[in-house]
C-alpha cells in the first residue's frame, strides 16, 4: 500500500463547477500538508499549505485536512479553464525542509 | 529572480550511455532535491541534499544512480549505465530550511532511453 494515495482520473467538469480533489494516507504521524498544481511539461508549483485539521481558503481554492481520518481535500469554485492541470497532494512529517510524500496526482480538465 | 535551472531540458539517448542531468537551484536555499515523475509510479524522491549534504538517497534505484553537489549553486544526476526503464521526467526542486517554505521546482529534463 502507498503511504499517500490519490485518484489519477482524469476528472473532467464544466466551467463553473466547483471540484473535489482527495487523498488519503496511512501514515499518521504526517503533519503538514500541500497541495501542488502542474501544468502540462511544468514543474509542480504550490498552491496550498496548510497544518493540522481544518480548513483554509485561499481565493477560490479551499483545503481541508481530517486529521482523525487521515483525509485531505481541495476544493476549487468557480472552475475556470486555466485551473485545468494536474494537482498533486503531498504531505511531510516535520516542520523544517526536508523529503516531501506526493501522491500520484489528479489530471483535471475544466471545459469551456 | 530565476527559478530553478535543469538543463538539458531533453535527452534521447541509447542504453548503456552515460547521462548526465544538471540544477541549478535558487540562489540562496539550502535544501535541494531531486525527483523522477513516471506515469506509473507518480512523482518519487530520489535523494536530497542539505547545505550540499546527501541527507537521505534512499529513493534512489540502484547503484546506476548517482547525485553530487559539488558547490551550493550546482548539482548533478548521473546514471551509468543507462536503461529504457530509467525514461522519465527528472526534476530539481529547492527550498530554504525553516518554516513553510515551499519546493520550488524547475521544468524539468525529459529522458528518453532506447
Amino acid at each position: 500500500q502507498k503511504e499517500v494515495e490519490q485518484d489519477p482520473g482524469p476528472l473532467s467538469v464544466p466551467e463553473g463547477a466547483i471540484v473535489s480533489l482527495n487523498c488519503t494516507y496511512s501514515n499518521s504521524a504526517f503533519q503538514y500538508f500541500m497541495w501542488y498544481r502542474q501544468y502540462s511539461r511544468k514543474g509542480p508549483e504550490l498552491l496550498m499549505y496548510t497544518y493540522s485539521s481544518g480548513n483554509k481558503e485561499d481565493g477560490r481554492f479551499t483545503a481541508q485536512v481530517d486529521k482523525s481520518s487521515k483525509y485531505i481535500s481541495l476544493f476549487i469554485r468557480d472552475s475556470q479553464p486555466s485551473d485545468s492541470a494536474t494537482y498533486l497532494c503531498a504531505m511531510k512529517f516535520d516542520h523544517q525542509g526536508g523529503k516531501l510524500i506526493f501522491g500520484q496526482g489528479t489530471e483535471l480538465s475544466v471545459k469551456p | 529572480d530565476a527559478g530553478v535551472i535543469q538543463s538539458p531540458r531533453h535527452e534521447v539517448t541509447e542504453m548503456g550511455q552515460e547521462v548526465t542531468l544538471r540544477c541549478k537551484p535558487i540562489s540562496g536555499h539550502d535544501y535541494l532535491f531531486w525527483y523522477r515523475q513516471t506515469m506509473m509510479r507518480g512523482l518519487e524522491l530520489l535523494i536530497y541534499f542539505n547545505n550540499n549534504v546527501p541527507i537521505d538517497d534512499s529513493g534512489m534505484p540502484e547503484d546506476r544512480f548517482s547525485a553530487k553537489m559539488p558547490n551550493a549553486s550546482f548539482s548533478t544526476l548521473k546514471i551509468q549505465p543507462s536503461e529504457p526503464r530509467d525514461s522519465a521526467v527528472y526534476f530539481c526542486a529547492s527550498s530554504f530550511s525553516t518554516g513553510n517554505q515551499p519546493q520550488h521546482f524547475g521544468d524539468g529534463t525529459r529522458l528518453s532511453i532506447l
